[in-house]
């Protein structure tokens, strides 16, 4: 079975400052790894993934992510962050050999940016 | 472009009431999910249909059912709703394979009092 950790609930920075979202997983088998954005009162919506390849992947807004396979870490960073980027960041894994799709999430980073 | 279509978007029960949530997906995708989302616990998976005709429980099945009407729809059952089940709950469709990730409804907030 597949865990993630994200290792904080909530993240409070500075506009303009850099940011890191950590996430942790467990598994016993390889994995694809997301991060998905969560906007006040919407629902989730895609910022990247990674599935195979190159460690590094990137958002169109600036986001990136670094897939670490000895840590078994995905963490999530920006060198800059917006007001806009104020919003819940939920880290997720699944199977790499379809087990019937199953995203399994951590439990969510709220991220506060302030002005 | 419509994607994942959820019904309704806010509903509040009382406990012991039934309810149906609706969701459709029009991206022709195979697989269909329902998750609840509560606070500092992130989505857990309620159930799942990996395909049209089949469904099997996820994480926290217990006081819900489902129903993969056809390829497009996908609806959650609460027999008779408890205030535990105060949730958002999100319906989620993605193609074969997984690698686009899932598209997610705007989600249904209930709350059972």
């Amino acid at each position: 079975a597949q865990s993630v950790t994200q290792l904080d609930s909530q993240v409070p920075v500075f506009e303009e400052a850099p940011v890191e979202l950590r996430c942790n997983y467990s598994s016993s088998v390889s994995v694809y790894l997301f991060w998905y954005v969560q906007y006040p009162n919407q629902g989730l919506q895609l910022l990247l993934k990674y599935l195979s390849g190159s460690t590094l992947v990137e958002s169109i807004n600036g986001f990136e992510a670094e897939f670490n396979k000895s840590q078994t870490s995905f963490h999530l960073r920006k060198p800059s962050v917006h007001i806009s980027d104020t919003a819940e960041y939920f880290c997720a894994v699944t199977p790499s050999r379809n087990q019937g799709g199953k995203l399994i999430f951590g439990q969510g980073t709220e991220l506060s940016v302030k002005p | 472009n419509a994607g994942v279509t959820q019904t309704p978007k806010f509903q509040v029960l009382k406990t012991g009431q039934s309810m149906t949530l609706q969701c459709a997906q029009d991206m022709n995708h195979n697989s269909m999910y329902w998750y609840r989302q509560d606070p500092g616990m992130g989505l857990r998976l309620i159930y799942y249909s990996a395909s049209e005709g089949t469904t099997d429980k996820g994480e926290v099945p217990n006081g819900y059912n489902v129903s993969r009407l056809n390829k497009r729809e996908f609806s959650l059952r609460l027999e008779s709703a408890a205030p535990s089940q105060t949730s958002v709950y999100f319906c989620a469709s993605s193609g074969t394979g997984i690698v686009y990730g899932y598209t997610f409804g705007s989600g249904t907030r209930l709350t059972v009092v």
